[in-house]
């Protein structure tokens, strides 16, 4: 099975920019634009905000912008705001057809 | 919008089965292009996907649930389950249903349910 790795944390003041990474272990991440990505503020369910490597929802600012290279996928934040402090995860859709999920990455806004 | 909406007993015995269930509003479970799933979330740790269910039929499972966890489609009410047996404090968690939008190439979740807490005791 494929496993998500992100950094626990990442912190930046407001204005600037913070990335996310999310190295995947098999050749599933290589593959099609399968990643996604889930903002999840304390005590709340989580949020979709990066879909297919880089697409946006309406309504997800566009300061949120995902990419991919190799295996690993990235959510860079620009220009940080307060209400950004959350928690993020990466996810993978594997050929397998199974879902998993990055151990998460909590952004803090200094 | 669709919206979704968990319920289901808040505490278990161990050994017991867990089971949960998710009404879908402003949407219909039985239409195609979408998967009806279940992830759930330990006190201070990260997602985990249980599986989901799709054609009202079709199921994928986590490979480390698989052979405790039963997901179910319920047209008529419009929902669709999940049950968990031989629980134990390990299954305590935040249940999350959730609507996925997957195809072959990319499957991601869209739409989620507010989450319930499930305490497994002793």
């Amino acid at each position: 099975q494929s496993a998500l790795t992100q950094p626990p944390s990442v912190s930046g003041s407001p204005g600037q920019s913070v990335t996310i990474s999310c190295t995947g272990t098999s050749s599933d991440v290589g593959d099609y634009n399968r990643f996604s990505w889930y903002q999840q503020p304390p005590g709340t369910a989580p949020k979709l905000m990066i879909y297919e490597v880089s697409n946006r929802p309406s309504g997800v600012p566009d300061r949120f912008s995902g990419s991919k290279s190799g295996n690993t996928a990235s959510l860079t934040i620009s220009g940080l705001q307060a209400e950004d402090e959350a928690d993020y995860y990466c996810s993978l859709h594997t050929s397998s057809s199974t879902v998993i999920f990055g151990g998460g990455t909590k952004v803090t806004v200094l | 919008q669709v919206q979704l909406q968990e319920s289901g007993p808040g505490l278990v015995k161990a050994s017991q089965t867990l089971s949960l269930s998710c009404t879908v509003s402003g949407a219909s479970v039985s239409n195609g292009g979408y998967y009806w799933s279940w992830i759930r979330q330990h006190p201070g740790k990260g997602l985990e996907w249980i599986g989901y269910i799709y054609d009202s039929g079709s199921t994928y499972y986590n490979p480390s649930l698989e052979s405790r966890a039963t997901i179910s489609a319920d047209t008529s009410k419009n929902q669709f389950s999940l049950k968990l047996n031989s629980v134990t404090a390990a299954d305590t968690a935040v249940y999350y249903c959730a609507r996925a939008h997957c195809s072959s190439i990319s499957c991601y979740i869209g739409d989620w349910g507010q989450g319930t807490l499930v305490t497994v005791s002793s």
